[in-house]
C-alpha cells in the first residue's frame, strides 16, 4: 500500500534558519514518484519538484534542496536561510506508475505547516 | 506554463441548491483532471478522477450522484455538488496533467472555497 508519512505537523523557525521539512514514503513499485506542493494561506497548491525513482541525485534550486534517499524511503525537504514567504503548508506526495503505464493517483502526506517568524 | 484556473473562487449557498465550480487548463490540453477535497488543517483528499470524453472515476466513498463530474472539453471540467448540505462545505481544488501515460506533474487550480448555510 502507498502511504506518505509527514511526521512534523507544525514547524517554527525565526527567519534566516535553516529548516528541513521530512518526508517518509512508502511504496511496493519499483517505479514511482516524489513531488512537494507548498501551499501558502491564499490555498492555491504550488508545485515545487517532482523526482522519479530511479534518479537519487540530490538537487538544489536556489534556497530549496530535496534530499532522496531510497535506502530510508526519505525525500526531504531543506529550505536555506529561511525568508518569512516561506510561511505556509508544505505536501509530500507520492504517484506509482500503474499497469500498462498509466497514471497512478497523488497520495498526500498530511502536510507541515511552516511558520517562519520575522 | 501550464496554469489551471477555477471559478469561483468562493461560494456560499444555501442548503439544498446546487453549485457548479468550473475547472479549466489555460494554456495546455488536459487530459486528465482531477478533483479533491480538502477540510480545514487537513491534507488533499482525491475524490474523482476525469478523462476527456468518459465518465470520471469516484474514489470509494465518494457519492457520484451527489457530486457531478463532466470533462466535456480538453480544457474544462466541472464539479457540480448537488442538494448542498452544510457537511459539504470544503476547499475543492482541481489539478490538470496532460500526458495520459505517464506520471506527469499535476497543476493545481487555486481552489474554491464552498461554504453551505
Amino acid at each position: 500500500a502507498q502511504k506518505v508519512t509527514q511526521a512534523q505537523t507544525e514547524i517554527s523557525v525565526v527567519e534566516k534558519e535553516d529548516v528541513t521539512l521530512d518526508c517518509v514514503y512508502e511504496t511496493r513499485d519499483t517505479t514511482y514518484y516524489l513531488f512537494w506542493y507548498k501551499q501558502p494561506p491564499s490555498g492555491e497548491l504550488v508545485f515545487l519538484i517532482r523526482r522519479n525513482s530511479f534518479d537519487e541525485q540530490n538537487e538544489i534550486s536556489g534556497r530549496y534542496s530535496w534530499n532522496f534517499q531510497k535506502s530510508t524511503s526519505s525525500f526531504n525537504f531543506t529550505i536555506t536561510a529561511s525568508q518569512v514567504v516561506d510561511s505556509a503548508v508544505y505536501f509530500c506526495a507520492l504517484s506509482e506508475e500503474e499497469d500498462g503505464g498509466s497514471q497512478g493517483n497523488l497520495i498526500f502526506g498530511k502536510g507541515t505547516k511552516l511558520s517562519v517568524k520575522p | 506554463g501550464a496554469v489551471v484556473s477555477q471559478h469561483p473562487s468562493r461560494v456560499i449557498c444555501k442548503s439544498g441548491t446546487s453549485v457548479k465550480i468550473e475547472c479549466r487548463s489555460l494554456d495546455f490540453q488536459a487530459t486528465t483532471m482531477f478533483w479533491y477535497r480538502q477540510f480545514p488543517k487537513q491534507s488533499l483528499m482525491l475524490m474523482a478522477t476525469s478523462n476527456e470524453g468518459s465518465k470520471a472515476t469516484y474514489e470509494q466513498g465518494v457519492e457520484k450522484d451527489k457530486f457531478l463530474i463532466n470533462h466535456a472539453s480538453l480544457t474544462l471540467s466541472t464539479l457540480t455538488v448537488t442538494s448542498a448540505h452544510p457537511e459539504d462545505s470544503s476547499f475543492y481544488i482541481c489539478s490538470a496533467t496532460y500526458s495520459p501515460t505517464s506520471t506527469d506533474t499535476q497543476y493545481f487550480g487555486p481552489g474554491t472555497r464552498l461554504t453551505v448555510l
